[in-house]
Parts: structure tokens; C-alpha cells; sequence
């Protein structure tokens, strides 16, 4: 059965840092690219960040690059996305997921929610 | 850069019944990316459709999508009451990488 479980969220002031982790488990870790979206409640989806399945890749949304950086442990079949200087409109819950050459985003873990205020 | 544009905003139906929900693209994409999901309240979102019309699996044979070019639908042909939810569409492309719908809200008449 397939799981990915997302930590590291909680509340944080403009300008600070947070590290999100996705533990992956199930799934043939090193197949799949590996994404972070999120969804400010209430809201839509906003695609944030993938990175490939070897980890040599990365690519993210407009409203983050310079600021945010995802990496993945194959090891610990653990994915990361390290975010800096954060804003008010980065409030959201962000969610794990993966994809394979189609593209789609096939499963979700239950996401972390990030709150950034002062 | 692709805009995902779905309609109705709120669709209010009664279980039996058949939904049918559009995401129109600004312009013409590859239906070979066009999929949908499902996100139920407190919940993370569940793929539901890929290449615009192949179920994903374990989704049951009510559900349907179809479309090419700009236009999409996503059907449901005899609601059942777990499928009031929100829907939404998503795309695969160059800019944005990823594009999602706004979302259609599917609720109980």
C-alpha cells in the first residue's frame, strides 16, 4: 500500500524558514518524480515544486523559485522542500505527491498545513 | 501561459442524477495530460481521470471524461452521495509546468 506522510508544518513569521519532509513508502521511490502542491484552505491547487526521480532536476512555480529548494534522500525515501523567506501568501497546506511519464499526480499524502504570520 | 477555466462554479444536483462538469483550456492542449480529480472535505485530492478519458483505478464506471483541444468534461452518470465533492481539472505543459482548475463544487440539491 502506498503512503506518503508529510511533517514539518506549523506557524512561522514572514521572513523566516521551514523544512517540509514526505516520507514515501510503497512505491518504488527512485521511478517517480516527486512534487509538492498546495492549497490555501478553502482554495485551489498551486503546483509549488517537482524534482526527478534521480534527483539531478528540479523545477518550481513563479511565486517561488529563489526561495523555496526541494530535494529528495533515495536512501531515506524522503522528499524535502527547504523554504526561505517566506510570505503571508505562502499560508497553506502543503501536500506530497508523485508522478510517472503521464504526468499526473497519482497519490496525495494528507499534507502539512504552514502558516506564516506575525 | 495555459489558463484552466472550469465551470459551473457550483453545480447543485440530486443523487441519480447526471453531472456534467467543464474545464476549458485558453488554449489548445495535448489531451494526453488533461486529468481530474476528486477532493472531498478535510481530505487530499484523488485522481480520479487521466489522458482525459481513462479511469483511474478503483474509480467506478460512473465517472467519464472526454474532450480534446480546449474543451474537457468530466461526467458523472448517476450520482451517487459520495460524490458531492469538489472536482478539479489539471494540466501538464510548459507554463505553468502544472495548471490546475479552479475547481467545480459539486453539492446535494
Amino acid at each position: 500500500e502506498v503512503q506518503v506522510v508529510e511533517s514539518g508544518g506549523g506557524l512561522v513569521q514572514p521572513g523566516g524558514s521551514l523544512r517540509l519532509s514526505c516520507a514515501a513508502s510503497g512505491l518504488s521511490f527512485t521511478t517517480y518524480w516527486m512534487h509538492w502542491v498546495r492549497q490555501v484552505p478553502e482554495k485551489g491547487l498551486v503546483w509549488v515544486a517537482r524534482i526527478n526521480s534521480d534527483g539531478s532536476s528540479s523545477g518550481y512555480a513563479d511565486s517561488v523559485k529563489g526561495r523555496f529548494t526541494i530535494s529528495r534522500d533515495i536512501a531515506q525515501n524522503t522528499l524535502y522542500l527547504q523554504m526561505n523567506s517566506l510570505r503571508d501568501e505562502d499560508t497553506a497546506v502543503y501536500y506530497c505527491t508523485y508522478s510517472s511519464a503521464r504526468q499526473y499526480f497519482h497519490y496525495w499524502g494528507q499534507g502539512t498545513l504552514v502558516t506564516v504570520s506575525s | 501561459e495555459i489558463v484552466l477555466t472550469q465551470s459551473p462554479g457550483t453545480l447543485s444536483l440530486s443523487p441519480g442524477e447526471r453531472a456534467t462538469l467543464s474545464c476549458r483550456a485558453s488554449q489548445t492542449i495535448s489531451s494526453t495530460y488533461l486529468v481530474w480529480y476528486q477532493q472531498k472535505p478535510g481530505q487530499a485530492p484523488r485522481l480520479l481521470i487521466y489522458g482525459a478519458s481513462s479511469r483511474a483505478t478503483g474509480i467506478p464506471d460512473r465517472f467519464s471524461g472526454s474532450g480534446s483541444g480546449t474543451d474537457f468534461t468530466l461526467t458523472i452518470s448517476r450520482l451517487e452521495p459520495e460524490d458531492f465533492a469538489l472536482y478539479y481539472c489539471q494540466h501538464y505543459g510548459s507554463s505553468p509546468l502544472y495548471a490546475f482548475g479552479q475547481g467545480t463544487k459539486l453539492d446535494i440539491k
